[in-house]
């Protein structure tokens, strides 16, 4: 959905390296998530917001971080990336407790 | 624990034909239920939801979902497949009671043939 954009499509980089991953979405929604998929297990929320002053941890949280820069805004951060990392992440957005609208994602590879 | 299950890892049907990709629930309390696309290199992208009333959903592409209380199940039909709608389809759940959150299965691929 071109609404909600990521930065960058692909990213290879090395353990122990710090990464940020950035979202921006066009559609005024109020919600942010990040997402993980790996193959076979679905998508896993790390972590969610409802607004710039509200970010809570998903399930799968542990070595990641996020920031709530703007309402438009929802970035996160590998503070040092491992290889078991490696995987598909997607930013999704929706308007209150409604259907999500995910962007492209980004192909995270670390070595 | 709420959840969604898709017990097929891939779906074969030929064009032409009609498809169906399974799902099943397990929630407490009234579902709210959702089927998305991923198409290669792609986000995910909304299908249908089931949230209250008749338990035929359409939504786009020509897909419906048949929502059946007793057999907790919501499954995705399309009465004649594409070539064009082999991709990857998942199925979600939002759970939850003050932040409603989804919980995805782990996906069907289909796959139609010419």
């Amino acid at each position: 959905d071109a609404d909600v954009t990521q930065t960058p499509r692909n990213r290879i980089t090395k353990t122990g390296k710090r990464i940020m991953l950035e979202c921006s979405q066009t559609k005024g929604h109020d919600r942010m998530y990040w997402y993980r998929q790996d193959p076979g297990l679905g998508l896993r929320l790390i972590y969610y917001s409802f607004d710039v002053k509200d970010i809570n941890k998903g399930e799968i949280s542990d070595g990641y971080s996020v920031s709530r820069q703007a309402q438009a805004k929802f970035s996160l951060s590998l503070e040092s990336a491992i290889p078991n990392q490696t995987a598909l992440y997607f930013c999704a957005t929706s308007a209150g407790a409604n259907e999500q609208f995910f962007g492209p994602g980004t192909r995270l590879t670390v070595l | 624990a709420q959840s969604v299950a898709q017990p097929e890892d891939q779906v074969n049907v030929a064009e032409g034909n009609p498809l169906t990709v399974k799902c099943t629930y397990s929630v407490s309390g009234n579902p709210y239920l959702f089927w998305y696309v991923q198409y290669p290199n792609r986000g995910l992208q909304f299908l249908l939801k089931y949230i209250t009333g008749d338990n035929l959903v359409k939504g786009s592409y020509g897909f419906e979902a048949e929502f059946n209380k007793s057999q907790t199940s919501f499954h995705l039909k399309k009465p004649s497949a594409l070539v064009s709608d082999s991709a990857l389809y998942f199925c979600a759940v939002r759970v939850g009671g003050g932040f409603q959150k989804l919980v995805f299965g782990t996906g069907t691929r289909l796959l139609v043939s010419p």
